[in-house]
């Protein structure tokens, strides 16, 4: 099967720049997850969907990150303005509505804000 | 909400050896720990996982322990080889009735295979 699918594999822009990250996930998978991974560290969970809608953005800045997934398939994060503790990969998963169901991940938007 | 702690954050094993990666969490009503494998530049990948309902499970050469009570579980590796070296993430969450909670992860154990 064709797994999780991100773009652009790389952005790099200026601070207050704005910038966004597509991810399609595995066809069938309800569930979709953005993910920020600092440089050393574990993925840190920005936000939650399940089909069209928010589970979880606690961790969400929302000031500046947003995040949303038209339709219950494909999902966009923007960051506007963005800083330099922004750099990051950021990773998109996803998984089935089911109890423990794996999550998957695509291979990430290595993001430099310089 | 849910804090997970990873040690150690480097371990470095002769070829050959075992290695052991020891994970604790915070949020008694986690019931789902998988751990991932991620190598430079490429994205996490699963391992092997337990839940909460297990004590123990294996798969070749990895396996896992899940100790409810004291709120740790831990990653053991045998007969290590060079292609294990990479970074080693343990992760907990919990369901809710209509699927999983998002993970939340330890900041990972980087694991260098010595030849």
């Amino acid at each position: 099967e064709a797994g999780v699918a991100q773009s652009p594999r790389y952005k790099i822009i200026e601070k207050r720049q704005s910038v966004a990250f597509w991810c399609n996930p595995i066809s069938g998978h309800a569930t979709l997850y953005w993910y920020q991974q600092i440089l050393g560290q574990g993925p840190k969970l920005l936000i939650q969907f399940q089909n069209n809608g928010v589970v979880d953005d606690s961790q969400l800045p929302k000031d500046r990150f947003s995040a949303e997934r038209l339709k219950g398939v494909d999902s966009t994060l923007k960051i506007q303005p963005a800083k330099l503790e922004d750099s990051a990969v950021y990773l998109c998963a996803s998984s089935l509505v089911i109890d423990n169901s794996p999550l998957h991940f695509g291979n990430g938007t290595r993001l430099t804000v310089t | 909400g849910e804090n997970v702690e990873q040690h150690p954050s480097t371990l470095s094993v002769q070829e050959g050896d075992s290695a052991v990666i020891k994970c604790t969490y915070s949020d008694s009503a986690s019931n789902y720990f998988p751990w991932y494998k991620q190598e430079l530049g490429k994205r996490p990948q699963l391992i092997i996982d337990i839940r909460s309902n297990v004590g123990e499970k294996k798969d070749q050469r990895i396996a896992v322990t899940l100790n409810k009570t004291a709120k740790h579980f831990s990653l053991h590796i045998t007969e290590t080889q060079p292609e294990d070296s990479a970074v080693y993430f343990c992760a907990a969450s919990k369901t809710s009735g209509g699927g999983a909670d998002g993970l939340t992860f330890g900041k990972g154990t980087h694991l260098i295979i010595q030849p």
